[in-house]
């Protein structure tokens, strides 16, 4: 695997609790990206990162905040949990520099119940 | 706007025969695509990939895939499946803008002796 480290790998939590997600990479890659990952809809872009402090939304960004204040770090917020939220949460990095190809984390696992 | 259609929900093979999964993609210029799979509880792994050049890629696993730019396709193939194989495969299209990836909805894979 690329270096890439999700945590936590799973989570419990009640509705309307805040939740951060962590995504921690090794490679110096510019690009940071949160996915999740639902039946039948594959995986839909949250939040992007393209350089420290540079963010963007995906397709499904609402109920999410992101923050990159390291290059090595990308942080997913739920501020406010809700049960449409439970779902498995992928981090991606890449870098056009060297590949075009994303690199994909291990996944964490939230519940909200 | 930039899709990826995945046809097949679900595919059922023998162990032995051959596999051919589907994947046509609508992006308005020369598109990089990505084959990944997933085993379960596990991140996502690149197969291959295509950008340019010669439109049989080869990946790992012993998969191929060819980019038929007129049909809009990027289909996986396997001439003999092996019971490692069944996991859940994705297609995916990489958009130079923004450096995004879209991905399919899935194919999921079973392998039956």
């Amino acid at each position: 695997d690329a270096g890439i480290t999700q945590s936590p790998r799973h989570k419990v939590t009640e509705t309307g609790t805040p939740v951060t997600l962590r995504c921690h990479q090794t490679e110096n890659h510019r690009y940071m990206y949160w996915y999740r990952q639902d039946p039948g809809h594959g995986l839909r872009l949250i939040h992007y990162s393209y350089g420290v402090k540079d963010t963007d939304k995906g397709e499904v960004s609402d109920g999410y905040s992101v923050s990159r204040s390291k290059t090595e770090d990308f942080l997913l917020t739920l501020e406010s949990a809700t049960s449409s939220q439970t779902s498995v949460y992928f981090c991606a990095i890449s870098d056009p520099g060297r590949a075009t190809e994303a690199f994909f984390g291990q996944g964490t696992r939230l519940t909200v119940v | 706007a930039q899709s990826v259609t995945q046809p097949d929900i679900h595919i059922t093979v023998s162990e032995g025969a051959s596999l051919e999964l589907r994947c046509n993609y609508s992006y308005g210029a020369t598109p990089y695509l990505f084959w990944y799979v997933q085993s379960p509880g596990q991140g996502l792994q690149l197969l291959l990939k295509y950008f340019s050049g010669d439109t049989l890629v080869q990946g790992i696993k012993g998969f191929e895939a060819e980019f038929k730019r007129s049909q809009s396709s990027f289909n996986l193939r396997k001439p003999s499946v092996h019971w490692s194989d069944a996991a859940e495969y994705f297609c995916a299209v990489g958009a130079v803008a923004g450096n995004q990836f879209y991905f399919g909805t899935g194919t999921s894979l079973t392998v039956i002796p």
